[in-house]
């Protein structure tokens, strides 16, 4: 099957701080890449639906400035996370849709913690 | 407005059989997934269904009624590695995901 690749699989930064995240398809062009956060025990959010070449589409309560999306290829999507505090603590998922069918793919998520 | 039901939570033994229930209500339909997750991992797909009907992969079956808007997935022969959450998922008519809360299966002895 297609394969999402995530980098890094987990950080750990200072409070104040931005951390990149990126999300890379590694054996097919995504048109389309959607980024999701999972606190524990709780289901999948998705926070933006990212296209390639144009800016991405952030669900209600999302902050567009806080988290910064930039799909510039068909292979790689990426998340900042601007100005991080703790309480974005949490597992960063993305996944790409094969623009060929309208599978999802997902990455194998990033843990990111901010003390 | 859209909406995924599942349970919560569901309980079986090892070796048994589990159906785990979907209903959906979305704006247009063009499939429904079920994904697999285990804590602290990434979603894995299991199945995906367009077409009315039972779809059997193995030890899992999914089967999907459009008219009724629902679905489930049918795990059997449970096996311990199967206690995970279990995510379904419909592709409405802007081909978007809308997911369900997911159910934890949990399998005991």
């Amino acid at each position: 099957g297609a394969v999402v690749s995530q980098h890094p699989s987990w950080v750990i930064c200072k409070s104040g701080t931005s951390v990149k995240i990126e999300c890379r398809s590694l054996d097919f062009q995504a048109t389309t890449m959607f980024w999701y956060r999972q606190f524990p025990k709780q289901s999948l959010m998705l926070m933006a639906t990212s296209n390639e070449g144009s800016k991405a589409t952030y669900e209600q309560g999302v902050e567009k400035d806080k988290f910064l999306i930039n799909h510039a290829s068909l292979t790689l999507s990426t998340l900042t996370v601007t100005s991080a505090h703790p309480e974005d603590s949490s597992f960063y998922i993305c996944s790409a849709r094969d623009r060929r069918d309208h599978e999802q793919f997902f990455g194998p998520g990033t843990r990111l913690t901010v003390l | 407005g859209q909406n995924i039901d599942q349970p919560t939570e569901m309980t079986a033994t090892e070796g048994a059989i589990v159906q785990i229930n979907c209903t959906y209500q979305t704006s247009g339909f063009n499939g429904l997934f079920w994904y697999q997750q285990h804590a602290g991992e990434a979603p894995t797909f299991l199945s995906y269904n367009v077409l009315d009907g039972l779809e059997e992969k193995g030890r899992f079956s999914s089967f999907l009624s459009r008219s009724k808007g629902y679905s489930y997935l049918l795990l059997k022969e449970l096996q311990m590695k199967d206690s995970a959450s279990y995510l379904c998922a419909v592709l409405d008519s802007n081909y978007q995901l809308i997911w369900g809360a997911g159910t934890k299966l949990i399998i005991k002895p």
